[in-house]
């Protein structure tokens, strides 16, 4: 079964706008990390928030993490056209031989 | 931008064809990761290795090989394609040691079996 599911599965919004898009996770991890993949291409690694850390800054990303609601929030303030794709979130599990599980993702789409 | 790449970027054959899709990253690392992605859907490992000469299935059931003669190559090998083999395939690597778990892809390939 999927460890991360995103919420919602896709969002469209207007330049400058924040988008928040949401992932809930299932078992205890060890850190929960972002990734983001344009239409076609592979993924790229955005932002990493160990069990231990509440919230993440990093340029116009912001990412919060609840454990005891197995929760994490990605914000992307003042989004751009360019932040047009998909976003995923990936848990590495507690004490599991350290492999990445994908959620489904959300589709972002900002429109000029 | 990561240095890991893969070729061909898209692939279109005929049913029961042998196909390798390659995959080589020159950053060091030892671990490399297969996944398979259908469209805006999420990924799923289909094979992993964590050095030279291991190999391991992933959470996906594929009928596909791989092999790691060499760190910076990891070739997935599919003997005899079929049309529910058609999906986007996916390979990453990450380095040994503290804060290993961030996985560097390359662009993908887009296999298409007819």
């Amino acid at each position: 079964s999927q460890q991360g599911e995103e919420d919602p599965q896709a969002l469209s919004i207007q330049e400058g706008e924040n988008a928040t898009m949401n992932c809930s996770y299932k078992t205890s991890i060890n850190n929960l990390q972002w990734y983001r993949q344009n239409s076609g291409r592979g993924l790229v690694h955005l932002i990493l928030i160990r069990s231990n850390e509440r919230e993440k800054h990093s340029g116009r990303l912001r990412v919060t993490l609840d454990t005891s609601k197995k929760s994490s929030s990605l914000l992307i303030t003042a989004s751009r056209a360019a932040d047009t794709a998909s976003y995923f979130c990936a848990t590495v599990p507690s004490g599991s031989a350290r492999q990445l599980t994908f959620g489904s993702g959300t589709q972002l789409t900002v429109l000029p | 931008e990561a240095d890991i790449y893969q070729t061909p970027r898209y692939l279109v054959i005929g049913t029961g064809k042998k196909i390798t899709l390659e995959c080589s990253q020159t950053m060091g690392h030892d671990k490399m990761y297969w996944y398979q992605q259908d469209p805006g859907m999420e990924l799923h490992l289909i094979h992993y290795s964590y050095g030279v000469n291991s190999t391991e299935k992933g959470d996906l059931s594929s009928e596909s090989t791989v092999s790691r003669i060499r760190t910076e190559h990891f070739p997935l090998t599919l003997e005899s394609a079929r049309p529910s083999h058609t999906s986007q395939y996916l390979c990453a690597s990450s380095r040994e040691g503290p804060s290993t778990d961030t996985q560097y892809f390359g662009p993908g390939t887009r296999l298409t079996v007819l």
